[in-house]
């Protein structure tokens, strides 16, 4: 079955550092997504992408925050300045279509120290 | 006022027990209507979806949506302990034409055997 692989499981990162968390979507699929979990919180809508553009992006998602689809198959988001709070795991998701069919990726565990 | 509010539990039954899993929601411009369940270390994964009130099965599965009254119940018939997850409902909200998915918080349910 298809799936949403997402790199690396777990990043450590020192504050103010940068990084980029690495997404490839279903090959076939044209919308792309960035969710985010805070240890015992919701799921929260960071960005959507679509024809290689932001359709939209929620108040989280800052001048800090950007995305990107590389080369075609990968999907980034990088985080500029990381900050304590950026501490979450990260979810990348991808439809074939604007529905509500996403799969989601096993995420990325970002820590921020 | 919350969006999406869902009982955190955590819920605990013996094996074969009938599980009920709810939320309720405030706006009612939400569309869609789903549930996804997350293993530890992992993202969501979508178990059932509808848009109009009434029940939905799928095997052991049926999902329940009364919109007047904005409720959003899960019930999972003769429960087995590989059923033992995270529970998160989940609405669709479309705005500017892009459409974000807005989760509760999620019931950890654990299956006994």
């Amino acid at each position: 079955e298809p799936e949403v692989t997402q790199t690396p499981s777990h990043q450590v990162t020192q504050m103010g550092q940068e990084v980029i968390l690495r997404c490839v979507p279903i090959s076939n699929h044209l919308y792309f997504y960035w969710y985010r979990q805070i240890l015992g919180q919701k799921v929260e809508f960071l960005v959507s992408f679509y024809n290689n553009e932001i359709s939209e992006k929620s108040e989280i998602f800052d001048d800090q925050f950007s995305v990107e689809r590389p080369d075609g198959s990968n999907f980034t988001l990088k985080i500029r300045s990381t900050k304590l709070e950026d501490s979450a795991m990260y979810f990348c998701a991808s439809s074939e279509w604007d529905s509500d069919l996403y799969t989601f990726g096993s995420g990325t565990r970002l820590t921020v120290v | 006022q919350k969006e999406v509010e869902q009982d955190p539990g955590p819920l605990s039954v013996p094996e074969g027990a009938i599980v009920s899993l709810n939320c309720t929601y405030s706006n009612s411009a939400f569309q869609y209507f789903m549930w996804y369940r997350q293993y530890s270390r992992k993202g969501p994964e979508l178990l059932m979806y509808t848009y109009s009130s009434g029940n939905k099965e799928d095997g052991r599965f049926t999902a329940q949506v009364d919109k007047s009254s904005k409720y959003i119940s899960l019930f999972i018939r003769d429960s087995q302990p590989s059923d033992s997850a995270t529970y998160l409902c989940a609405v669709t909200l479309t705005q500017g034409g892009s459409e974000k998915l807005v989760f509760g918080k999620g019931t950890k349910l654990t299956v006994n055997p």
